[in-house]
C-alpha cells in the first residue's frame, strides 16, 4: 500500500494564481483532511470530508475548495492565491474519526 | 488560552538521558488523548496513543492525568533518532463526529 500521497511536493505560485493539491488514499478510508502547518504553528484543519460525495469546512476553510467524488481522492482547491496561503499542507485519512490519522508526505506552497 | 498548550522546547539532551514532556487541555470533555511525532520537514506520525490507566511502548511512556488535564510522555534512554517534533493531540466530540486540537509540539534534540 502507499497510504497516503500527495502531489505536488512543491510549488511557488504567483498572487492570483490557482492550483489543485492532490490528494489519493488507498486504505479505503472513508475520513479525509486537509491541514495546513505554518512555522511555529501547530496543525489547522482546512476542510474534512467523511465519505464520498460530503464535505465540511474546518477551523480555516476560507480561500480553498474541496470535492469528494471518489473514497479515494480528496482535491483541495486555492482559488486566487494569496501570500497568506504559503505554508506546508498535509493531507491525512482515517477509517474512522476514532482512528489514528495516516498523513501525506505534505506540499511545500509558496505564493510570492 | 489555547485549547491544548505544550512547552515548544528546545529539549537538548544527551543520548541515554530520560526527558519527559508534559501537555495541559483546558476542555474537560476531552474524550482521547495521542503523541504523534514529526521529524523535520515530514508529515507527522502516530507515536502511541494514551490510556486512562497509562502505558508504555518500549523506552516510551504516556501518562493522563483528568484530575489535573495534563498528559505526559516520558521517553527513557534517549537515542539520536529520538530528536523530533512531539506533538500532544487531543479530541473531543462535535456534532456525530470527532474533532482533533493539536498542540504546538515540543521540539527534541538529542545529542551525541
Amino acid at each position: 500500500n502507499a497510504g497516503v500521497t500527495q502531489t505536488p511536493k512543491f510549488r511557488i505560485l504567483k498572487i492570483g494564481q490557482s492550483m489543485t493539491l492532490q490528494c489519493a488514499q488507498d486504505m479505503n478510508h472513508n475520513y479525509m483532511y486537509w491541514y495546513r502547518q505554518d512555522p511555529g504553528m501547530g496543525l489547522k484543519l482546512i476542510y474534512y470530508s467523511v465519505g464520498a460525495g460530503i464535505t465540511d469546512k474546518g477551523e480555516v476553510p476560507n480561500g480553498y475548495n474541496v470535492s469528494r467524488s471518489t473514497t479515494e481522492d480528496f482535491p483541495l482547491r486555492l482559488e486566487l492565491a494569496a501570500p497568506s496561503q504559503t505554508s506546508v499542507y498535509f493531507c491525512a485519512s482515517s477509517g474512522s474519526s476514532y482512528n489514528e490519522q495516516f498523513f501525506g508526505p505534505g506540499t511545500r506552497l509558496t505564493v510570492l | 488560552r489555547k485549547e491544548v498548550e505544550q512547552d515548544p522546547g528546545p529539549f537538548n539532551v544527551p543520548e541515554g538521558a530520560t526527558v519527559a514532556f508534559n501537555c495541559t487541555y483546558s476542555n474537560s470533555a476531552s474524550q482521547s488523548f495521542f503523541w504523534y511525532r514529526q521529524d523535520c520537514r515530514k508529515e507527522p506520525k502516530l507515536l502511541m496513543s494514551v490510556y486512562s490507566s497509562g502505558n508504555e511502548d518500549g523506552r516510551f511512556t504516556a501518562q493522563l492525568n483528568r484530575a489535573s488535564q495534563y498528559i505526559s510522555l516520558l521517553i527513557r534512554d534517549s537515542k539520536l533518532s529520538d530528536s523530533a517534533t512531539y506533538l500532544c493531540v487531543v479530541a473531543r466530540s462535535a456534532g456525530n463526529n470527532r474533532k482533533l486540537i493539536w498542540g504546538l509540539g515540543t521540539s527534541l534534540a538529542v545529542n551525541p
